[in-house]
């Protein structure tokens, strides 16, 4: 069955320091990975998408990483904000579609204080 | 211009009752997502449409929910004798084309259901 597991499951950070949020997924086969910020109370918002010939990615002060071969992504966080505090998504596309077709991770809850 | 909304935001029903979630996608999206959220868990996929075509229905939880999306714009998701256990965010997200390929989703705000 196609997983998607995230860590860790929470964070606290200090304003101001970067941060690392794993991915690791059992999808196949593989079409593309992307990161979802989720507000609380709010949709997610795609952050990044990557595609298997695409192993780092950038939006601002995000940067994503993805390895296809150990089936691992990062999501790296630089000189946090407050307005970071969130659940960040990791969810991982198969190619054929179905049920299968996205599967999402848990999330990692994200906090960062002043 | 508007992004995918969803209504209502809020709804409380009482166990046994039928309820209807609406989502209105971004204009000319052919793609249609519902997702179920539960609290501090990832959305878990329902059900997709390709413009009025539900081409996968396979993460229905049960033959009481029903999803349509008759003119292929908005989409009503259906869920009847609500039960304690369909408490949960419900996400609608759209997308310009068909879900293999990576296009951008965007989702709605998201529809909390508690069922009392």
């Amino acid at each position: 069955k196609n997983q998607v597991e995230q860590s860790p499951q929470s964070l606290i950070i200090l304003e101001g320091k970067n941060c690392t949020l794993q991915c690791n997924y059992t999808v196949s086969p593989f079409s593309n990975l992307r990161w979802y910020k989720q507000d609380t109370g709010r949709g997610p918002v795609s952050l990044t998408i990557m595609t298997f010939s695409e192993n780092t990615k950038s939006n601002g002060r995000y940067t994503a990483t993805l390895d296809a071969d150990t089936k691992q992504s990062s999501l790296h966080i630089t000189a946090s904000q407050l307005s970071d505090s969130a659940s960040y998504i990791c969810v991982v596309s198969a190619r054929g579609g179905g049920a299968d077709g996205l599967t999402f991770g848990k999330g990692t809850h994200l906090i960062i204080q002043p | 211009g508007a992004g995918v909304s969803q209504s209502p935001r809020y709804k409380v029903a009482k166990r046994g009752q039928d309820v209807a979630l609406r989502c209105d996608p971004i204009s000319g999206h052919v793609s249609l997502f519902w997702y179920q959220q539960a609290l501090g868990q990832g959305p878990e996929f329902l059900t997709y449409f390709q413009n009025e075509a539900q081409l996968d229905k396979s993460g229905l939880p049960s033959d009481r929910f029903f999803a349509e999306r008759p003119e292929g714009s908005v989409s009503t998701l259906k869920i009847q004798r609500t039960q304690q256990e369909d408490s949960a965010v419900y996400l609608c997200a759209s997308s310009l084309m068909d879900r293999e390929f990576p296009y951008e989703q965007y989702f709605g705000p998201g529809t909390r259901l508690t069922v009392t």
